[in-house]
């Protein structure tokens, strides 16, 4: 099975910040990474899929990057709305896997 | 609009079965699968495995190989997840999410459209 480790695990910004998280998986997923957001009580929602491909809707200020094991999601200007809990999936195997989540809390 | 309407909560005793259902609208039901995937309280988010409604074929993570069944109605659009001799482990928000695929590869794919979640709580 391949593991997905998020960093960090939480994390502290203020509005106007660029954030980035990481995501490293445990052996090579070529560019089958997605990135989803989900704010407490809620279904995650997807924001990049592809490790860089930007979700119909989903605000430009979000990106990803990166291809094999590390892959990074960045958001260029911290906006009130993101501050919720990025998670990582790879959909390169079976089991699906997730990373464990990075929280993003208000400075 | 394109969306998944999950079963209200429930509450069950240690080894007894839930089944959370999850309706589909908006889109042709047999055109997309369906995954399942569950989050403890405060926890992260756990593949449970994946349904073909048109086909009924599955695909279960092997640590609940053995105790989930995951079942459609086609005429109701409709995807079932039945899991069984439950444990206080087991107590968690149940998601179902469509599977999208954007390529040609079966790697190719996303959860684009979730249920808003089924608490299950079990405890005696």
């Amino acid at each position: 099975d391949i593991q997905m480790t998020q960093s960090p695990s939480s994390l502290s910004a203020s509005v106007g910040d660029r954030v980035t998280i990481t995501c490293r998986a445990s052996q090579s997923i070529s560019s089958y990474l997605n990135w989803y957001q989900q704010k407490p009580g809620k279904a995650p929602k997807l924001l990049i899929y592809a490790a860089s491909s930007l979700q119909s809707g989903v605000p430009s200020r979000f990106s990803g990057s990166g291809s094999g094991t590390d892959f990074t999601l960045t958001i260029s200007s911290l906006q009130p709305e993101d501050f919720a809990t990025y998670y990582c999936q790879q959909s390169y195997s079976t089991p699906r896997s997730f990373g464990q989540g990075t929280k993003l809390e208000i400075k | 609009q394109v969306q998944l309407v999950q079963s209200g909560a429930e509450v069950k005793k240690p080894g007894a079965s839930v089944k959370v259902s999850c309706k589909a609208s908006g889109y042709t039901f047999t055109s997309y699968d369906i995954n399942w995937v569950r989050q403890a309280t405060g926890q992260g988010l756990e593949w449970m495995g994946w349904m073909n409604p048109n086909s009924g074929n599955t695909g279960y993570a092997q640590k609940f190989q053995g105790r989930v069944t995951m079942t459609r109605n086609t005429s109701i659009s409709t995807a079932y997840m039945e899991l069984s001799s439950l444990r206080s482990e087991d107590t968690a928000v149940y998601y179902c999410a469509r599977r999208r695929q954007y390529g040609y590869s079966s790697s190719s794919e996303v959860m684009d459209v979730w249920g808003k979640g089924t608490t299950v709580t079990v405890s005696s």
